[in-house]
């Protein structure tokens, strides 16, 4: 399995502000993709991020409102663009591996918006 | 797409009983199936997976069934403990192996 790191770990933002998240990789990873998890809830898929072009968005969610950033095997970020409370969230960065067909998970960033 | 169902949401259960959580799934093509387990301010842990080759798989403690005709699959916890607390999730992909969509999950209480 690969090991997954996500900074920061936790922020507390003002609303209308931008948080950039980053997913580091210890070892090149065929997929990456971004979840949202609200408080109580469960995952919910965002985006796909490729490498070296546009992440593929899901159902209800934007690249304006989550742009989305890969430029190498390795390494991902997610933008939450002009927060509001509503984006309060755990935010989990996955992958799957070269070697392995499993999904793994990152610790998560854990957002609050004032 | 993918629509997958899971239940109970919440399982309370003595120390040393068994647990089973149960998910149903909508596409037949399906053809992977892991659950996860997430506890308290981390991210989710791969805990056992089944493809759709076998019905059953054992892991120490931790088995998880399927029966494809019904589409559904099952998560057993024999002689459960109380670090066994957490919510767990089954998941199946939204197409091929990856990525996944989840259940609702299952908050279980293993009570000493």
């Amino acid at each position: 399995s690969a090991v997954i790191s996500q900074k920061p770990s936790r922020d507390i933002c003002q609303r209308g502000t931008s948080l950039t998240i980053q997913c580091q990789v210890d070892s090149q990873v065929t997929m990456m993709f971004w979840y949202r998890q609200q408080p109580g809830q469960s995952l919910t898929l965002i985006a796909t991020a490729n490498q070296g072009s546009e992440a593929t968005y899901e159902s209800g969610f934007v690249i304006d409102k989550f742009p989305i950033s890969r430029p190498n095997l390795t390494f991902s970020t997610l933008t939450v663009s002009n927060m509001s409370p509503e984006d309060s969230s755990i935010y989990l960065c996955s992958v799957v591996g070269v070697s392995y067909n499993e999904q793994f998970f990152g610790p998560g960033t854990r957002l609050t918006v004032l | 797409g993918e629509n997958v169902e899971q239940h109970p949401s919440t399982l309370s259960v003595q120390e040393g009983d068994s647990a089973v959580i149960k998910c149903t799934y909508s596409d037949s093509a399906s053809n992977y199936f892991p659950w996860y387990k997430q506890e308290l301010g981390k991210g989710p842990q791969l805990i056992i997976d089944i493809r759709s080759n076998v019905g059953e798989k054992k892991d120490q403690r931790i088995a998880v069934t399927l029966n494809k005709t019904a589409k559904h699959f099952s998560l057993h916890i024999t002689e459960t403990q109380p670090e066994d607390s957490a919510v767990y999730f089954c998941a199946a992909p939204y197409s091929g192996n990856t990525p996944l969509v989840f259940g609702k999950g299952t908050r279980l209480s293993v009570i000493a």
